[in-house]
């Protein structure tokens, strides 16, 4: 069975930073492009950023572009997500979603529970 | 970047009856169309992909079409587990993934 269980959200100051992880289980980590979506209090989905399953490509939203980092340790099957400079507008929901293939550009097929981060004083 | 728009914002559905929901790209992206469902608290679910196969985890009664700039996600016969919302995705266009602002599917 698939999970996705991503930890490290939290409270954090505009300008700070936070490392997002999600842990994967169930298929064959390094086989999968992953991503990471968020999602605003009360507000639709936003994709954030994604990587291939050779961590070789990555792709981010303009929005995050400069400021966040995303990566994966295929020793830990784990996806990471690195946030610097953290603004009021990054607060939201986190997901890590799975790619339906070895490269970004496809649908999520498997999403994890979230993981919440806030960007308050 | 490719804009997603979804049409209407809510839908008010009887149980049994049928829901059409709309999402239209700004430019085409073929059938690099994916459908998700989410219920309040929970994570979206892969509901379509490629414009029109569902996923295995959902009945026939949910179906998808289109290509290039239209798409509908039809209900044909709602059930009480199918109030939602219902987001569109267009994965045609890395580096810049879109998703459409969502369809809430509500009871009359």
């Amino acid at each position: 069975e698939v999970q996705l269980l991503e930890s490290g959200g939290g409270l954090v100051q505009p300008g700070g930073s936070l490392r997002l992880s999600c842990e994967a289980y169930g298929f064959t980590f390094n086989l999968y492009a992953m991503g990471w979506v968020r999602q605003a209090p009360g507000k639709g989905l936003e994709w954030v950023s994604s990587v291939s399953g050779s961590g070789g490509r990555t792709h981010y939203a303009d929005s995050v572009k400069g400021r966040f980092i995303i990566s994966r340790d295929h020793s830990k099957n784990t996806l990471h997500l690195q946030m610097n400079g953290l603004r009021g507008d990054d607060t939201a929901l986190y997901y890590c979603a799975r790619g339906s293939g070895y490269s970004p550009d496809s649908w999520f097929d498997y999403w994890g529970q979230g993981t919440l981060v806030t960007v308050s004083s | 970047e490719i804009v997603m728009t979804q049409s209407p914002d809510t839908l008010s559905v009887s149980p049994g009856e049928r829901a059409t929901l709309s999402c239209r790209a700004s430019q085409s992206v073929s059938n690099n169309l994916a459908w998700y469902q989410q219920k309040p608290g929970q994570a979206p679910r892969l509901l379509i992909y490629g414009a029109s196969t569902r996923a295995t985890d959902f009945p026939a009664r949910f179906s998808g079409s289109g290509s290039g700039t239209e798409f509908t996600l039809t209900i044909s016969s709602l059930q009480s587990e199918d109030f939602a919302v219902y987001y569109c995705h267009q994965y045609e266009n890395l580096p810049q993934f879109t998703f459409g602002p969502g369809t809430r599917v509500e009871i009359k």
